[in-house]
């Protein structure tokens, strides 16, 4: 089974504070996205990578940045933490090839900014 | 850009009986259509995938059709229980690049014993 690890489900961080969320898969996957869900509003999409050190932006990515280092490993950067930032991050990772371009999340890690 | 809307927010449903759930979409058709469940505080989990030139999909109690005439999917269960209650969410897949996913906000069912 694939698998997706978070480094944090509960994280509160203060206004100002530069934050780092880590994602972790095991299944090899050439792709690996960032997502933010807010109630109403969906799962949005805030960065995307194919390939170590390669990135794109997705439909949100102001006041996000991210790294890709390794091929399993994609980190979430909040530069500066702002109270609007406060919300339910999800990693998730595919492997793009084929038929096998369904999606595999992690549990999610529940962001607060005070 | 392309606009996803599932149903309704919320639906509750009578145990045994089938859940039916809409996905619409605007604009053109993607290659391929996926579901998903999502339990509270948990991420999504992929259920099935539909090619646009497949009418219907089945997996056990689920079945998915997907119609690009009226740029809609349906996502039906059937003989629900309550531990099918959980927000589902549909996603077009364009694959067009490795950004293939649009989701929609999903629909919470609620299936009462």
């Amino acid at each position: 089974d694939v698998k997706v690890t978070q480094s944090s489900r509960y994280l509160v961080k203060r206004t100002g504070e530069k934050v780092f969320l880590e994602c972790v898969q095991d299944m090899d996957h050439e792709n690996m996205f960032w997502y933010r869900q807010d109630p109403g509003l969906g799962l949005r999409l805030i960065y995307f990578s194919y390939d170590v050190k390669m990135k794109e932006k997705g439909d949100i990515p102001e006041g996000y940045s991210v790294s890709r280092e390794k091929k399993e490993r994609f980190s979430l950067i909040l530069e500066s933490a702002s109270t609007n930032q406060t919300s339910m991050y999800l990693c998730a990772s595919s492997l793009g090839t084929g038929d096998s371009y369904e999606q595999y999340f992690g549990p999610g890690t529940r962001l607060t900014v005070t | 850009s392309q606009k996803i809307e599932q149903n309704s927010e919320a639906l509750n449903i009578q145990e045994g009986k089938t859940a039916t759930l809409t996905c619409n979409y605007t604009n053109y058709s993607p290659a391929y259509l996926q579901w998903y469940r999502q339990d509270p505080g948990r991420g999504p989990v992929f259920l099935l995938l539909i090619r646009e030139n497949e009418k219907e999909k089945r997996k056990e109690r689920l079945k998915v059709t997907f119609d690009t005439t009226l740029k809609q999917s349906l996502f039906h269960i059937t003989a629900s229980q309550p531990a099918d209650s959980a927000t589902y969410l549909c996603a077009l897949d364009h694959r067009t690049g490795a950004n293939n996913l649009f989701f929609g906000t999903g629909t919470r069912l609620t299936v009462i014993p």
